[in-house]
């Protein structure tokens, strides 16, 4: 049974330059959650789709951010420009009818330098 | 969302029991009270959760206050695989905000 798969694992990119994170939610669920975590904010919601519309975006943290889901199989989330204050892991995560039972995947590792 | 209050860390040995408490005093009727939690390196998962009654679950059970006012976590004997961060969260049912907030959560330590 595929879980919540997220890619890349890791990317490394420069300032400036536009990244693209992508997830695969486990299919027949219909939310899907991106999360980013670090050291000094913890694990924050950024933004949350139910059946692929968005219905949450109040933590995305500004117009540099934004995220898409033009199926029930597939979400982005695309930073442009970076910045290195965008250095995180971020999670996708899936839920079926609500977010009481999260499947997480194993999270990108950004790092803008 | 009403918040949770946790301890910032706890620790246990191996093959005991766990409690991990987790406060809220200003839960409302239709909190849910969930819990995850984080392995090291890995994204949250789901443990367990519930409203009114204790629930059981293979790998936990909670036990909820009569007040509802403070919840128990409780790993009934404790592995060096449990070592985690547990993350207590309210989420009320039914309303506009249908997300979970997670908070900073308990650092679990096993001692073997």
């Amino acid at each position: 049974d595929a879980g919540v798969i997220q890619s890349p694992r890791h990317e490394v990119t420069e300032m400036g330059q536009e990244v693209t994170l992508r997830c695969k939610p486990i299919s027949g669920h219909d939310y899907l959650f991106w999360y980013r975590q670090t050291m000094m904010r913890g694990l924050e919601l950024l933004i949350y789709f139910n059946n692929n519309v968005p219905i949450d975006d109040s933590g995305m943290p500004e117009d540099r951010f934004s995220a898409k889901m033009p199926n029930a199989s597939f979400s982005t989330l695309k930073i442009q420009p970076s910045e290195p204050r965008d250095s995180a892991v971020y999670f996708c995560a899936s839920s079926f009818a609500g977010p009481q039972r999260q499947h997480f995947g194993d999270g990108t590792r950004l790092s803008i330098l | 969302d009403a918040k949770t209050t946790q301890p910032n860390s706890m620790e246990s040995n191996e093959e005991e029991p766990v409690h991990l408490p987790c406060n809220h005093s200003t839960i409302s009727g239709t909190d849910y009270i969930h819990w995850y939690r984080q392995l090291p390196s890995q994204g949250p998962e789901y443990v367990i959760h519930g409203l009114t009654s204790n629930v059981n679950n293979r790998m936990a059970s909670l036990a909820i206050a009569e007040d509802r006012k403070s919840s128990t976590l409780i790993l009934h004997r404790a592995t060096l695989r449990d070592a985690a961060v547990y993350y207590c969260i309210l989420r009320e049912f039914g309303g506009a905000t249908n997300k979970l907030i997670f908070g900073t959560g308990t650092l679990l330590a096993v001692q073997p």
